[in-house]
């Protein structure tokens, strides 16, 4: 079965740039998507079709493809961002979450 | 606005069944894919399924296959998830969300239900 690979946590200090990959085969063939959750909510599509936001997300958000990668990159990262970010991809016909990353702001 | 609305938390015994209701509005039922995500205590996303809400058709994650049934009632908006012969593994946190696909191409999920919590529990 198709898997997607994060890495558990990603730390970043207020302002800079926070990158959190996830790994598949030949990934950048397929669209991803991104989730954020945070504790006790429910999860938010901020990104799709790879790299397109869904309308009112902040346009800090971005989203790119490569090879087996696909990256979410938050840029001037503020403490509201302080989340578990989840990527997402459809192998055939179902649907395949990466295991989550935990971003720290710090 | 559009929202997705789910039935309050359910307690069951190990191998009873639990039914978790999704309620739309605010939207056409059924130009969106309804998914079913779940979340155990303390870990990730685990994708369950998907029912069509205009034809009824559903694609279960192979894992589910045999246990889960989705349905939909069009006429009130609603999608329906049975999970049976429940285990103290089952206990979680259990999602709806929608889904817009195009001629395969899918849009993601970009509303959630809010959520209910299943506890499996002798």
């Amino acid at each position: 079965s198709y898997e997607l690979t994060q890495s558990p946590s990603v730390s970043v200090s207020p302002g800079q740039t926070a990158s959190i990959t996830c790994s598949g085969d030949k990934l950048g063939e397929r669209y991803v998507c991104w989730y954020q959750q945070k504790p006790g909510q429910s999860p938010v599509l901020v990104i799709y079709k790879s790299r397109r936001r869904p309308s009112g997300m902040p346009e800090r958000y971005s989203g790119s493809t490569s090879g087996n990668t696909a990256t979410l990159t938050i840029s001037g990262t503020q403490a509201m961002d302080e989340a578990d970010y989840y990527c997402q991809a459809w192998d055939s016909s179902t649907v395949v979450f990466g295991g989550g990353t935990k971003l720290t702001v710090l | 606005q559009e929202q997705l609305v789910q039935s309050g938390a359910e307690v069951k015994r190990p191998g009873a069944s639990v039914m978790v209701s999704c309620k739309a509005s605010g939207y056409t039922f059924t130009a969106f894919y309804i998914h079913w995500v779940r979340q155990a205590p303390g870990q990730g996303l685990e994708w369950m399924g998907r029912i069509n809400p205009k034809s009824g058709g559903t694609t279960y994650a192979h894992q589910f296959q045999g246990r889960v049934t989705m349905t939909r009632d069009t006429s009130i908006s609603t999608a329906y998830m049975e999970l049976s012969s429940m285990r103290s593994d089952d206990t979680a946190e259990y999602y709806c969300a929608r889904e817009r696909e195009v001629g395969a191409t899918y849009y993601g999920m970009d509303v959630w239900g809010q959520g209910t919590t299943v506890t499996v529990s002798s």
